[in-house]
């Protein structure tokens, strides 16, 4: 069973601050790492993707991939309120069923709070 | 990145109907969508992938006959839900890759309702 284990949280910082949320998996020949923000009630939002090994940085956030130990994070810097949301990690890993090899496995999310 | 769209955003229906959601990629031929399945304070469940031209692939403990999903175009794929019960009760959403390499580009999603 292929799994992407998340802390559930919730995980409250406040504004300004460093916010740090990590992700592992369980699939050793997973290449693609994802990580997704969801508001309350509304679909996933591609934030970071990350392939190779080291860091990625894109603004305010910087995806960390550490492929022997299995482990993504995601750090997101000067933490807004606007930051509070959910936040998925997602792994690409080949289908149970045999078909797309796109297909992203999801941990359950971290909710992270970011307090004014 | 992609551009998705889904309809309806919401639907409330009787036990026992069936709902057909549309899920439309508007700046890409897509090939492939694929379709979720969010339960309450649960992380995303790919139902099944979306292929243009021929039958979707199913994940595993999805009931294909219940779920029916046609990609009859390289912009538009429907999924139908069949004979509805609370149980089917979800947030249901769609992606695409787009022309990224397997990033996947959501739909808002269409929250389902059985009463």
């Amino acid at each position: 069973q292929k799994e992407v284990e998340q802390n559930s949280g919730p995980l409250s910082v406040p504004e300004g601050a460093i916010a740090s949320l990590n992700c592992t998996y369980s699939d050793r020949v997973s290449q693609s790492f994802f990580w997704y923000r969801q508001y309350s009630g509304k679909s996933p939002e591609l934030i970071m993707s990350i392939y190779s090994n080291g860091d990625k940085e894109d603004g305010r956030f910087t995806a960390q991939l550490n492929k022997a130990s299995q482990y993504v994070s995601l750090l997101i810097r000067d933490s807004q309120p606007s930051d509070s949301a959910t936040y998925l990690c997602a792994v690409n890993g080949r289908s149970n069923s045999g078909g797309s090899n796109y297909k992203l496995t999801f941990g359950k999310g971290t909710l992270l709070t970011v307090n004014p | 990145g992609a551009v998705v769209s889904q309809h309806p955003s919401w639907v409330i229906c009787k036990s026992g109907t069936s709902v057909k959601i549309e899920c439309r990629s508007l700046d890409f031929q897509a090939t492939t969508m694929f379709w979720y399945r969010q339960f309450p304070k649960q992380s995303l469940m790919l139902m099944a992938t979306s292929n243009e031209g021929s039958k979707a692939t199913y994940e595993q403990g999805v009931e294909k006959d219940k779920f029916l999903i046609n990609h009859a175009s390289l912009t538009l794929s429907t999924l139908t839900v069949t004979s509805a019960h609370p149980e089917d009760s979800s947030f249901y959403i769609c992606s695409t890759t787009g022309t990224g390499y397997n990033e996947q580009f959501f739909g808002p999603g269409t929250r389902l309702t059985v009463l």
